[in-house]
This record gives C-alpha cells, structure tokens and sequence, in this order.
C-alpha cells in the first residue's frame, strides 16, 4: 500500500462546479498535511495547510479526519484557472525530510 | 528575491556522462531538498541536507550524490548517468521544522534530465 493514496483523475468538471479530492494516509504518526498546486511542467506550490479543525481559503476547504486517515480539498466555483494537478503532502515528522507526496489528480475546468 | 533557483532546466546525457545540478536559495533557509518526479509517481526524496556541511540520503539515493558547501547551495551530481534517471529533478527549500510541524517548502522550477 502507497503511503499517500490519491485517485489520479482526471476529473472534468465545468466551470462553477463544485469538486472534491480525497486522500489517504497509511501511517497513523502522519503530524501536518497540505495541498499544493502543480501546473502543468511547472513546479509545486503550497496550495492550504490542512488544520485539524478544518480551514478554509476563499473557495478552498480543506478537512482532516485523523480518525480514518484521509484528508479532503474541496474547490468551490470552479475557475478555468483551477485546472491543475493537486497533490496531497503529508509529513511524519520535523525537517521535511519524512515528507511524503502522492502523485497529485488531475483537475480540468472547461467553458 | 529570486527563491529558489536551478541550473541547468533542460539536459541530455548519454549513459556513463556525468553532471551536477545546481540549487541556489535565497531565503536564508537552513533545509535544502532534491526530489525527482516521474509520470504517475509522487516526488521522490533523492538526498536532504538540514543545514551547510550536512547532506543525508533520502528515498531513492542510489546513483546520485550531494553536496552543500554553503548555505545557500545544494548540488546534485550523477557520476555515471542510466536511462533510469531519465526525469524532472526539483530542488526545494525550508526553514526549521521546529515544535511547528506545519511548513512550506518552496521549489525551485526543476530540471528536465533525459538520458539516452
């Protein structure tokens, strides 16, 4: 089993939907966890940190529930310019070094 | 402010060339990251450094070494260049994790590498 499991998409959605990406973790000492944005042959950029609390930037939401390993990104009013590969980070530890990235899904937003 | 830079973006090598990626940041960060990414796999951790003289390996460090001479570089070198490293490296850097695990890393724009 990967230890970050994305489904990697793509999903076509029209602009103004609403669309939600899942993400599992297999260790359970998993301490923070992210969003970032890949564009296409660009390189990642930090999206959301993910709180425990659930937290919300403008149209994005991102949840965490620690209790079935999985957090959420939740993209409201699609834009033409969300479309991008999302990848779900999550770090066991301090430095960054116990850092683990899934291998993103794939978002289109069409007219 | 510059960020986080690489050099060379694009190269093509021969198998058994070798050469070094450079990364340079500009953000006083003490970590310092090399990842590869191919088609359908996350970023993989070649080597990290947490700070200048320090280098460790990572997830996949078989072929490729590291140096960090000063703070603000993080080379990579491939002695004996393989097909199999035929991918897109990205540099990255960090401040301390701290007691606070929840920080940024910031990425340099990557260097396309096929070897042929």
């Amino acid at each position: 089993r990967k230890e970050v499991e994305q489904d990697p998409g793509p999903f076509n959605v029209p602009e103004g939907a609403t669309v939600a990406f899942n993400c599992t973790y297999s260790n359970s000492a998993s301490q923070s966890f992210f969003w970032y944005r890949q564009d296409c042959r660009k390189e990642p950029k930090l999206l959301m940190s993910v709180y425990s609390s659930g937290n919300e930037d403008g149209r994005f939401t991102a949840q965490l529930n620690r209790a079935s390993q999985y957090i959420s990104l939740l993209i409201r009013d699609s834009k033409l310019s969300d479309s991008a590969t999302y990848l779900c980070v999550v770090n066991m530890g301090t430095g960054g070094f116990k850092t683990i990235f899934g291998a993103g899904t794939r978002l289109f937003v069409k007219a | 402010n510059a960020g986080v830079t690489q050099t060379p973006k694009f190269r093509v090598l021969k198998t058994g060339q070798s050469m070094t990626l450079l990364c340079a940041q500009d953000m006083n960060h003490e970590y310092m990251y090399w990842y590869r990414q191919d088609p359908g796999m996350g970023l993989r951790l070649i080597h990290y450094s947490v700070g200048e003289g320090t280098t460790a390996k990572g997830e996949v460090p078989d072929g490729y070494n590291v140096s960090r001479l000063k703070k603000q570089n993080f080379l990579l070198g491939l002695e004996s260049a393989a097909p199999s490293q035929t991918s897109v490296y990205f540099c990255a850097s960090s401040t301390r994790g701290g007691t606070s695990v929840s920080y940024e890393q910031y990425f340099g724009p990557g260097t396309r590498l096929t070897v042929t």
